[in-house]
């Protein structure tokens, strides 16, 4: 079945540095979506990518899409202590009726 | 406005015992699914249903059933819990099925002895 693979699967940074995390998949994705799910918490949605390389930002997060929308990114900039959470890629089931999640890379950050 | 509700948020289960997690949506979606989160597996989809009267197999089906009882409602059946039952399970919704962004509950901790 398909499978969304992410690494890495944590991640300690100091504030103020970078944190990226990857997102591949064996087979093309019609698009993907990202999640950040906070210590105790629930997912919340993120962002959709669907277009072919398309990147997208929200403050200090950038998106990417790959190219052959086999892969996608995750970027902060600048990290702050209220990125801490573990963050999804899904991409959608071979059906294409269910998402299909990565099992999320955990970021600490420490002050 | 409630959003998606998840009843009970905690229950602790004898190994055999049976018990149905019931969620609610009041955000007039189509689209319900049924996810666990174990530690290091991520969320896995248990089962789902795209629209009133469907229900399909996620990745991780065995062991379980659903009841898609209307619009609304979209409930989980455990016949006879198991310890490798034991997990966080959370409910979620969407308006587009897997094109539309995932609303998801505050999830129920179900622990089985």
């Amino acid at each position: 079945g398909q499978q969304v693979m992410q690494i890495p699967q944590y991640q300690h940074v100091q504030e103020g540095e970078d944190f990226t995390t990857y997102c591949n998949s064996s087979t093309t994705l019609s698009n993907i979506q990202w999640y950040k799910q906070r210590p105790g918490g629930h997912p919340v949605f993120l962002i959709q990518l669907v277009k072919s390389g398309e990147v997208k930002k929200q403050k200090r997060l950038t998106f990417q899409f790959g190219e052959a929308k086999k892969n996608s990114s995750l970027h902060i900039t600048a990290t702050q202590t209220t990125d801490v959470g573990t963050y999804f890629c899904a991409g959608f089931n071979q059906a294409g009726t269910a998402l299909i999640f990565g099992k999320g890379t955990t970021l600490s950050v420490s002050s | 406005n409630a959003g998606v509700t998840q009843t009970p948020k905690f229950q602790v289960l004898k190994t055999g015992q049976s018990m149905t997690l019931q969620c609610a949506q009041d955000m007039n979606h189509n689209s319900m699914y049924w996810y666990r989160q174990d530690p290091g597996m991520g969320l896995r989809l248990i089962y789902y249903s795209a629209s009133e009267g469907t229900t399909d197999k996620g990745e991780v089906p065995n062991g379980y059933n659903v009841s898609r009882l209307n619009k609304r409602e979209f409930s989980l059946r455990l016949e006879s819990a198991a310890p490798s039952q034991t997990s966080v399970y959370f409910c979620a919704s969407s308006d587009q099925g897997a094109l539309g962004e995932l609303f998801f509950g505050e999830g129920s901790r179900l622990t089985v002895l």
